[in-house]
């Protein structure tokens, strides 16, 4: 298996721009995360899907973001307009209920700089 | 908030086991004690679980106390691969639970 895949590796853009964050989860698993991670705050769930529906949000920090997960094999994150305050990186993790328990497998992550 | 207690940071040297202490005094009977570990500008990456019996596996062995109150993460022999910072997490089964990742314990495996 190719393992959870995220794209860009790498954004920088300056503030007011919409970013778009790209995960694919491995094939076959059910659930996906969204996870944002920091200095100062450290890594915190934003949002997880299981079966390609939003199950809870509450970590989304504010309306600026937004996550969808139009299929199985795809998932976007979203930030319009971003802030300075949204640098940090980014990273996707899946799991599958299939297995004994649950192991979520991460992504590489995506650093994103905002100007 | 975090429902475990971990050291900031650890030193071991390489070759020498690293045992790695957690708190979980609140700990309820159906939540299971995870152990992950994040290298530098990695994901995090999945170690071992248990309930509470101890647990081996190809990475690290899994001490969990008899009051389950307390665990030990065991690196039998460290390595300087082995520097991360190693993440505690106690999570209920079923799937896709929130996993609260606390600061964890920075590792250095020292030459």
């Amino acid at each position: 298996d190719a393992g959870v895949i995220q794209s860009p590796r790498h954004e920088v853009t300056e503030m007011g721009q919409e970013v778009t964050l790209r995960c694919k989860p491995i094939s076959g698993h059910d659930y996906l995360f969204w996870y944002r991670q920091t200095m100062m705050r450290g890594l915190e769930l934003l949002i997880y899907f299981n079966n390609n529906v939003p199950i809870d949000d509450s970590g989304m920090p504010e309306d600026r973001f937004s996550a969808k997960m139009p299929n199985a094999s795809f998932s976007t994150l979203k930030i319009q307009p971003s802030e300075p305050r949204d640098s940090a990186v980014y990273f996707c993790a899946s799991s599958s209920s299939a297995k004994e328990f649950d192991t979520q497998y991460f992504g590489p992550g995506t650093r994103l700089t905002v100007l | 908030d975090a429902k475990t207690t971990q050291p900031p940071s650890m030193d071991c040297a390489e070759g020498r086991a690293a045992n790695l202490p957690c708190n979980h005094s609140t700990i309820s009977g159906n939540e299971y004690v995870y152990w992950y570990r994040q290298i530098h500008s990695q994901g995090p990456q999945y170690i071992i679980h248990g309930l509470k019996n101890n647990e081996t596996n190809e990475m690290a062995s899994l001490i969990i106390t008899e009051d389950r109150k307390s665990s030990t993460l065991i690196l039998p022999h460290a390595t300087l691969r082995d520097t991360a910072v190693y993440y505690c997490i106690v999570s209920q089964i079923p799937y896709g639970q929130n996993f609260v990742f606390g600061p964890g314990t920075r590792l250095s495996v020292l030459p």
